[in-house]
């Protein structure tokens, strides 16, 4: 079935450096990929998303790329501040379907 | 809050009973989700609907149950059958035009059955 693929589960970087985050899916169908940080026990918001029809999309300091050959997508995080600690979730969701198929998360921790 | 609401933010049950958690959302999409989370993992699909008085099963449905009789809603009942019901339970909603959309979460029910 289908299935996505999430690296690492947690990651620790000093505040000002860059954090990345990958993800890897199975079915060739997706064609929409959306980006989740979840602050503890808070709901799940977007924070970028892109569709397959593009390799890179970019807002302020976030970023997120796509290989669709490898089928991989990437959230990039620059200049991390301690608010950007929290966690992260992709996904992807598969053409034709209204089921979003989750990555199982990063726990990012920014150090002051 | 996004348009789209949960209630009870938290629920307490005895074993053996079955509880029905809302939601609700008034931002007039098609496409509702049920999601169970547990501490420290990742987002679980129970049931989702593309229109009304319509549903299919997610990946670990077994114990609970769904209807969707109007737009705006979409009930989730846990039932006594389910083995581990204490949980984090979101819900979301979506637009279903082509291409994909953002899902809109809820707040969060917080399950806890002794």
């Amino acid at each position: 079935g289908e299935n996505v693929e999430q690296h690492p589960s947690t990651l620790s970087v000093q505040e000002g450096d860059s954090a990345v985050i990958k993800c890897t899916y199975s079915d060739s169908a997706s064609n929409y990929f959306p980006w989740y940080k979840q602050e503890l026990g808070k709901r799940p918001q977007l924070i970028i998303d892109i569709r397959s029809n593009v390799g890179e999309k970019k807002d302020q300091r976030i970023a997120v790329t796509l290989n669709k050959t490898a089928k991989h997508f990437s959230l990039h995080i620059t200049e991390t501040q301690p608010e950007d600690s929290a966690v992260y979730f992709c996904a992807a969701l598969t053409s034709g379907t209204y089921k979003y198929i989750f990555g199982t998360g990063t726990r990012l921790k920014v150090l002051a | 809050d996004g348009g789209i609401t949960q209630s009870p933010k938290y629920l307490f049950r005895k074993e053996g009973q079955n509880v029905t958690l809302s939601c609700e959302q008034n931002l007039n999409h098609d496409a509702m989700y049920w999601y169970r989370q547990d501490p420290g993992q990742g987002l679980r699909l129970i049931y989702y609907s593309q229109i009304v008085n319509d549903f299919q099963k997610g990946d670990i449905a077994e114990g609970y149950s769904v209807s969707r009789e109007k737009k705006e809603s979409f009930p989730l009942t846990v039932t006594s059958a389910q083995k581990n019901p204490t949980a984090f339970y979101l819900c979301a909603s979506s637009s279903t035009g082509t291409g994909g959309s953002e899902q809109y979460f809820g707040p969060g029910t917080r399950l806890t059955v002794t």
